[in-house]
């Protein structure tokens, strides 16, 4: 069992290209979550999905979109990178996205627009 | 806005010292409070989840307490060895679903 996997392990990227960070999970987890880890800043929450079909807004959403169309998978994709979109994105997925799920995460994805 | 602050940044101890890493966080009205590790360039690996009516939550070398009304978790590592080396980061879930408001975590250093 591979839990969750991120794809590309790392990327450079140049500004304004569109990029989509790929993230599978073989756990049957109901919610998934994307987060961007920052130093200084910590992990914050992009984007989130409590099931298939549903997605909703984290704490930093803007410049991300999201997508859902079935339980594995949860891309995050960037329309058109900025700098400040240099990160380690990490991908996380619980259970049923209740208050007692434990979270599993991702190895990360970082990613570098220059 | 719900704030999680970690304390220390960083620590540094001999291998078999008991440490107590340090979490607190500014609105008391939380769901759970959970404790991570991280290694060096990976993911997170959940340690310990305590839910907002529990006191403490323990795993092997591992207790976790939490006092919600103070706002403020502590993870107690017993006999520290040099495999704990790694970043220490709480998060707390607020909200009726699983997404959590991470600290910046402690950076643990078991020297040998």
């Amino acid at each position: 069992i591979a839990g969750i996997t991120q794809a590309p392990t790392s990327q450079i990227l140049a500004a304004g290209r569109r990029m989509t960070l790929r993230c599978t999970q073989d756990m049957r987890h109901n919610a998934m979550y994307w987060y961007r880890q920052d130093l200084g800043l910590g992990l914050r929450l992009i984007h989130y999905s409590n099931t298939a079909g549903t997605t909703g807004k984290g704490e930093v959403p803007d410049g991300y979109s999201v997508s859902r169309a079935n339980t594995d998978d949860f891309p995050l994709t960037l329309a058109s990178a900025v700098p400040s979109q240099t990160s380690v994105y990490f991908c996380a997925s619980s259970r049923s996205g209740g208050i007692t799920d434990t979270q599993y995460f991702g190895p990360g994805t970082r990613l570098t627009v220059l | 806005k719900q704030e999680v602050t970690q304390i220390p940044a960083a620590l540094s101890v001999p291998e078999g010292e008991n440490l107590v890493l340090n979490c607190s966080f500014t609105d008391s009205a939380i769901y759970n409070l959970q404790w991570f590790r991280q290694d060096p360039g990976k993911g997170l690996t959940s340690l310990l989840l305590i839910q907002s009516s529990q006191r403490e939550q323990t795993s092997g070398r591992l207790n976790a307490s939490l006092d919600k009304s103070s706002g403020r978790s502590t993870l107690y590592i017993a006999a520290s060895q040099p495999g704990d080396s790694a970043t220490y980061l709480c998060a707390v879930n607020e909200t009726s679903g699983s997404r959590l408001t991470f600290g910046e975590g402690t950076q643990l250093t078991v020297n040998p």
